[in-house]
């Protein structure tokens, strides 16, 4: 069965200081990636999603970037973290655009 | 703007309570509809989803949603919580948008059922 991680759970940074959040996604292959963002009191806001290695998309403008060095991996990073980047980051997959998205544990990024 | 609404922030009831929580998008055409459940310390999972037919939908553990397409609403329900119930709720909508379906998503409902 497929099944998705990630780290770390939670993590508290100053501002400024850079940012690596990851996903790894086992148990499936070449699968569509998502980046989602809840801030306090808010919707889940998606980020950047990608279909394949190196291939990314962007929904929003932002301090915030994605990368895709494997297949089944998804890296969230920041050069310099902002006070507003806090939030509970969300990681999720689904077998193509259209079907179900399937979700990660998350991770509470907090920064002060 | 397009959105996804959901009414209530914070729902508290007692066991064997029933429980609607409101969503409302307002999108037009056609959209599939979900509702999504995120119980303390786990993932984010699937309630239950309507795609097309008949527009009341059962999903998982007693909940079900009724589509109103001329209220733009899509409304979960179950007759009667348990404390197990205690979980945050979100209502998503997936919208062609950009050449791909996209998952727009409400501020989300914390419930909290009290035994």
């Amino acid at each position: 069965s497929q099944t998705i991680h990630q780290w770390p759970a939670t993590l508290v940074q100053p501002v400024g200081s850079p940012l690596s959040l990851e996903c790894t996604v086992e148990g499936t292959s070449n699968p569509n990636l998502y980046w989602y963002r809840q801030a306090a009191g808010r919707g889940l806001q998606l980020l950047f999603y990608s279909v394949g290695i190196g291939q990314i998309s962007s929904e929003v403008p932002q301090n915030l970037s994605a990368s895709r060095p494997q297949d089944r991996q998804f890296i969230l990073s920041s050069k310099k973290l902002l006070l507003s980047d806090s939030g509970f980051y969300l990681c999720a997959w689904s077998s193509g655009l259209n079907y179900e998205q399937y979700f990660g544990p998350g991770t509470r990024l907090t920064v002060t | 703007a397009q959105s996804v609404s959901q009414h209530n922030h914070h729902v508290i009831l007692s066991e064997a309570a029933s429980l609607e929580l409101g969503c409302n998008y307002s999108y037009g055409g056609t959209v599939n509809l979900f509702w999504y459940v995120q119980y303390p310390g786990q993932h984010l999972q699937l309630l239950l989803k309507y795609f097309s037919g008949d527009p009341l939908v059962k999903g998982i553990k007693g909940f079900e949603a009724e589509f109103i397409k001329s209220k733009f609403s899509f409304n979960l329900r179950k007759p009667s919580v348990q404390w197990s119930d205690t979980a945050e709720y979100f209502c998503a909508v997936k919208r062609f948008s950009g050449g791909y379906n996209k998952l727009i998503f409400g501020a989300g409902t914390r419930l909290a059922v009290h035994p």
